[in-house]
């Protein structure tokens, strides 16, 4: 299996920062990786797709970048509601894997 | 706009076996991967495993062989996945989601396999 390892595991920052979560795999994955948002209590939610495509809807600020073993996820300006659990999931081969969420408080 | 709604709640005693449903509304159910993820309390995400209805196909997560049958209900929309031999370390939120959409005329799921949306969830709590 893949292994996913995100870093930080937290992050503390406050609003209009930037801020940038690495998701690092066991194996070269190119761009085969997404994000996700999780806020307490509600299910996951599509974020950014093949490593670096927008989910529709979703502000700018998001983005995602990188390729093979190391990729991140980057906030440009954070807003009060993107204080949340963020988790990267490689689609490489099955079993898809996650990491193991980095979560991003005040 | 495909919609994911989940059954509800279950409380499960140790050894015994839970299904869990998933109704989609929207899109062409037949054609994509409704995929089981489950989220333990306090924990990460795990991908458990996946039907194809149209194929009425289904592979699982090599933890789960033995124990888990995922199928799909073409007539009424409807995912199904059943757990058996229920342990406490199965107590977790289940989600059901669209992973992909099969492309009947090449034989394959799209090459870049995403989740979304996402069921309501359901909890699951195994416990005497």
């Amino acid at each position: 299996d893949i292994q996913m390892t995100q870093s930080p595991s937290s992050l503390s920052a406050s609003v209009g920062d930037r801020v940038t979560i690495t998701c690092r795999a066991s194996q070269n994955i190119t761009n085969y990786l997404n994000w996700y948002q999780q806020r307490p209590g509600k299910a996951p939610k599509l974020l950014i797709y093949a490593a670096s495509s927008l989910q529709s809807g979703l502000p700018s600020r998001f983005s995602g970048g990188g390729s093979g073993t190391d990729l991140t996820l980057t906030i440009s300006s954070l807003q009060p509601e993107d204080f949340a659990t963020y988790y990267c999931q490689q689609s490489y081969s099955t079993p898809y894997t996650f990491g193991q969420g980095t979560k991003l408080e005040i | 706009q495909v919609h994911l709604v989940q059954s509800g709640t279950e409380v499960k005693e140790p050894g015994s076996s839970v299904t869990v449903s998933c109704k989609a509304s929207g899109g062409t159910f037949n054609n994509y991967a409704l995929t089981w993820v489950r989220q333990a309390p306090g924990q990460g995400l795990e991908w458990m495993g996946r039907v194809i209805p149209i194929l009425d196909v289904a592979n699982y997560a090599l933890k789960f062989q033995g124990r888990i049958t995922i199928t799909a209900d073409k007539s009424t929309n409807t995912a199904y996945m059943k757990l058996r031999g229920l342990r406490s370390d199965d107590t977790a939120v289940y989600y059901c989601t669209r992973g992909g959409d099969y492309n009947v005329l090449t034989g394959y799921l799209q090459e870049y396999i995403w989740f979304d949306p996402w069921g309501q969830g359901t909890l699951v709590t195994v416990s005497s």
